[in-house]
Order: structure tokens, then sequence, then C-alpha cells
């Protein structure tokens, strides 16, 4: 089945700076990748999503992009504020299996004011 | 808004006990997932069910049972608890293959085995 590894496993970061979380996947079949935020004690939420036919999306502070040859896709945060602190999971959908999610690990990131 | 509901935040069972987590979503959704959440861990997958009554064992199935008797509710059962089933528990649903969206999250429940 489908493997996602996610790095860094912690981030911290200056307030205003940037954070880039990064994923690989080994199923070439996975067609949508979404990522998650998860803040302390809350449920999981989608915030942001990429399909396979797609390089780049955006949605104001922050960016995924996906390189397909790699296997691999990132988030990119901008201009990081406090509530930014959050446990941030990828997730890769195999388009074979029915709509399952293959989650990484997580990465703890810490906006420092 | 809520539109997946856990029936419990917080739940502390003794080893050997059965015990039930009840996730209800109002969305129509065919897919109901139950994930178990441990830190360095992430997400892993339990069972899966995509239909009424249809169930699919995930990763770790072992220890779990679920049942799916409507659409709306998907119960994940440990027939005997035990210590190392003590983990956040998250249920998640989603509409059928062919629809490309995220999860919807429940708030989790946390159980401790003692």
């Amino acid at each position: 089945g489908e493997n996602v590894e996610q790095h860094p496993s912690t981030l911290s970061v200056q307030e205003g700076d940037s954070a880039v979380i990064k994923c690989t996947y080994s199923d070439s079949a996975s067609n949508y990748f979404p990522w998650y935020k998860q803040e302390l004690g809350k449920r999981p939420q989608l915030i942001i999503d990429i399909r396979s036919n797609v390089g780049e999306k955006k949605d104001q502070r922050i960016a995924v992009t996906l390189n397909k040859t790699a296997k691999h896709f990132s988030l990119h945060i901008t201009e990081t504020q406090p509530e930014d602190s959050a446990v941030y999971f990828c997730a890769a959908r195999v388009f074979t299996v029915r709509n399952q999610f293959y989650f990484g690990t997580g990465t703890s990131l810490t906006v420092i004011p | 808004d809520v539109k997946v509901t856990q029936s419990s935040r917080y739940l502390v069972k003794r080893t050997g006990e059965k015990v039930f987590l009840e996730c209800v979503q109002d969305m129509d959704h065919e897919n109901m997932f139950w994930y178990r959440q441990d830190p360095g861990l992430g997400l892993r997958l339990i069972y899966f069910s995509y239909d009424v009554k249809m169930k699919e064992k995930g990763d770790i199935p072992e220890g779990y049972s679920v049942s799916r008797e409507k659409k709306e509710r998907f119960s994940l059962i440990l027939e005997s608890a035990s210590t190392n089933q003590t983990s956040m528990y998250l249920c998640a649903s989603s509409e059928s293959m062919g629809v490309v969206y995220g999860y919807t999250f429940g708030s989790g429940t946390r159980l401790t085995v003692v």
C-alpha cells in the first residue's frame, strides 16, 4: 500500500518567518493530497489540498507544491503567526482504494512570538 | 456546525472491559473511518466502512471490531480493552470514491485503559 513520510516531526520558527513541511509518497496512483491542521485538543481540519494535475496551489499565506515525478509535496506557510502553531498532517489518496487516505506522522509547528 | 460527532471526549475503562466508541455524521457520507492517533505514529487506520453493514480492515484492526447498522453511525468496539489501546481515537467521514474531498473529522475520544 501507500507509504507517506513527513518531515520534520517538529519545527520552531520565529513569528513572521516561513515554515516548510515536506512529505513523500510511494504510490504513483495517488492523485489527491490534502493537508490538515490540528490545534491542541481539536479535530484535524482541512486547510489546503492539491490534485495530481496541478503543480502548485495558494490560499493567502499557505501554499502547497507537488512534484509528481519525485513523488513529494510540501506545505509552505509564509509570515507565520502564533495561531499557526499546531500539528500539521499531510495525506495521500490512492485512487484505486475507496477514498482511503494515508497520513504522514505529523509535524508539530511552534511559532515563537 | 458540528458534522461528525463522537459521543465521548474522554473515557476511562478497565482492562478487559468491552468498550464502545460511537460516531455519528449528518452529511450523508458513504464512507466512515476510525483512526487512532499516537505521538510519533500519526494517524493509523483501524477500520473503515464504505456502506451500511460493510466494513474493511485497516492497518491495525487487531483487538477491534466495528458496526455500521445505519449510514450515519459507525461504532468502534474494543472487545476486551487492554492498556496498549490507550490512545486518541478519531472518527472521520467522506463522500465516496470519485468525489475528491478531504475527510471531516470528529473531535476525538481520548481513551485511557487502566
